[in-house]
């Protein structure tokens, strides 16, 4: 089986541009989360897509955003990019009903985003 | 807020055993706890989860007390490959929100 692949796999962008990251799920998982992880720092949850909706989301600002395909693929789009935007972003997927926290996340080795 | 409360970071020898625990004093009746482990410039990978007593697959073995207040993940003979950043995650189904605390650093020494 396949794993959860991200890409691109690493990024360099300018403050106030927009970015978007792309992820394809482990075979047969049909739920997709997206993290940001700074440096030093644990993974932080940004929103769950399931069955192409949105099911659950951190506290980050609505500049960032998704979404999920009905190969269960999906988007993290980031407009008006900060510089405190930089960091790894990881995304994981998993087979869930519909609700958070079926905690076996599959997780892709995350796209490095450099904002300058 | 995260729940869980784990050391900052660990030192042990290769061949040791390793225990690491993690404090979730507000555990909730349909909490479950998951470990991750982490290397650099990766995603997490699951290790183990569990509900109550004890839980063992191929790489851990994960002890939970009876009120469930804290956990314990246990690496048997560690070797260098095992340094690492290890996750406690604890709940359920009906969290809206999937929290990772600071993780625990394990710096395998030979």
């Amino acid at each position: 089986e396949t794993g959860v692949t991200q890409s691109p796999t690493h990024l360099i962008k300018t403050r106030g541009q927009q970015v978007t990251l792309r992820c394809s799920s482990q075979s047969g998982h049909n739920t997709v989360s997206w993290y940001q992880q700074a440096l030093g720092q644990g993974p932080q949850f940004i929103f769950q897509y399931y069955r192409e909706e949105e099911n659950g989301r951190g506290n980050f600002p609505p500049r960032f955003s998704g979404l999920q395909f009905p190969n269960y693929s999906s988007e993290l789009n980031v407009n008006a990019l900060e510089l405190d935007d930089s960091a790894l972003y990881l995304c994981a997927s998993s087979f869930g009903t519909g609700i958070l926290a079926n905690y076996g996340y599959t997780f892709g080795s995350g796209t490095r985003l450099t904002v300058v | 807020l995260a729940k869980t409360t784990q050391p900052i970071s660990m030192d042990s020898y290769e061949g040791q055993e390793v225990n690491i625990t993690c404090s979730h004093n507000n555990i909730a009746t349909n909490d479950y706890i998951t470990w991750y482990q982490q290397f650099p410039s990766q995603g997490p990978r699951f290790i183990i989860q569990g509900y109550k007593t004890k839980v063992t697959n191929e790489v851990a073995s994960l002890f939970i007390p009876a009120d469930r207040k804290s956990s314990t993940l246990s690496l048997p003979r560690v070797s260098l490959s095992d340094t690492a950043v290890y996750y406690c995650l604890v709940g359920d189904s009906r969290d809206d929100k999937i929290i990772f605390g600071k993780g625990t650093r394990l710096h395998i020494l030979p």
